[in-house]
């Protein structure tokens, strides 16, 4: 059964441009979940999606955005981007949602110069 | 969520069992405890969640005090691949739907 995948694993942007970062679900899976991870802050998250709707947001800049498809693969945006954005950006799917059992990709790392 | 406190860092030798601490005196009665890793540059990975009893399964065992008011996670014989950031969470999964709340954790050391 293939994991969680997220792409692309590695970018670099510079300020001011706008990302958009890909996660494909466990098959099955209806719940995504995105976190960013930092050395300051750590590991945070940003929002869950089930059935394409957002269910749950974190303390995050409306820049940070998401959806998710009839398929269950999400996509979250950053637009105009800063500095403090480089971060690893992480995955999470599970079954139903709930916060518990959830199954994280590798990340996508990125880089703002 | 309750919040969590646990040691910074914790050496082992390998072969050796590693108990890694929580602390989670708030938690409350419908929050189950939870432990994950995080291996350098991989995404977070469950080990084991519990409520009241103890937990066993192939990766790590959980023991919960009567009070719930702490727990240890117990690798029973570590390796050197166990080294990695462990993190202890407690949340109420229904409600809080997708939302982990991570602390620092514990960063584990597994020593030849």
């Amino acid at each position: 059964k293939a994991g969680v995948t997220q792409t692309p694993r590695y970018l670099i942007k510079t300020r001011g441009q706008q990302v958009t970062l890909s996660c494909s679900p466990i098959s099955g899976h209806r719940s995504v979940s995105w976190y960013q991870q930092t050395p300051g802050q750590g590991l945070q998250f940003l929002f869950e999606y089930f059935s394409e709707t957002q269910r749950n947001k974190g303390n995050f800049p409306g820049r940070f955005s998401g959806r998710q498809f009839s398929n269950s693969r999400s996509e979250m945006n950053v637009s105009t981007l800063e500095l403090g954005d480089s971060a690893l950006y992480l995955c999470a799917s599970s079954l139903k949602g709930q916060a518990g059992e959830l199954f994280f990709g590798e990340g996508s790392r990125l880089t703002v110069l | 969520d309750a919040k969590t406190t646990q040691p910074p860092s914790m050496d082992c030798a390998e072969g050796r069992a590693a108990n890694l601490p929580c602390n989670h005196s708030t938690i409350s009665g419908n929050e189950y405890v939870y432990w994950y890793r995080q291996i350098h540059s991989q995404g977070p990975q469950y080990i084991i969640h519990g409520l009241k009893n103890n937990e066993t399964n192939e990766m790590a065992s959980l023991i919960i005090t009567e009070d719930r008011k702490s727990s240890t996670l117990i690798l029973p014989h570590a390796t050197l691949r166990d080294t990695a950031v462990y993190y202890c969470i407690v949340t109420n999964g229904s409600s809080n739907t997708g939302k982990l709340i991570f602390g620092q954790g514990t960063t584990l050391q597994v020593k030849p």
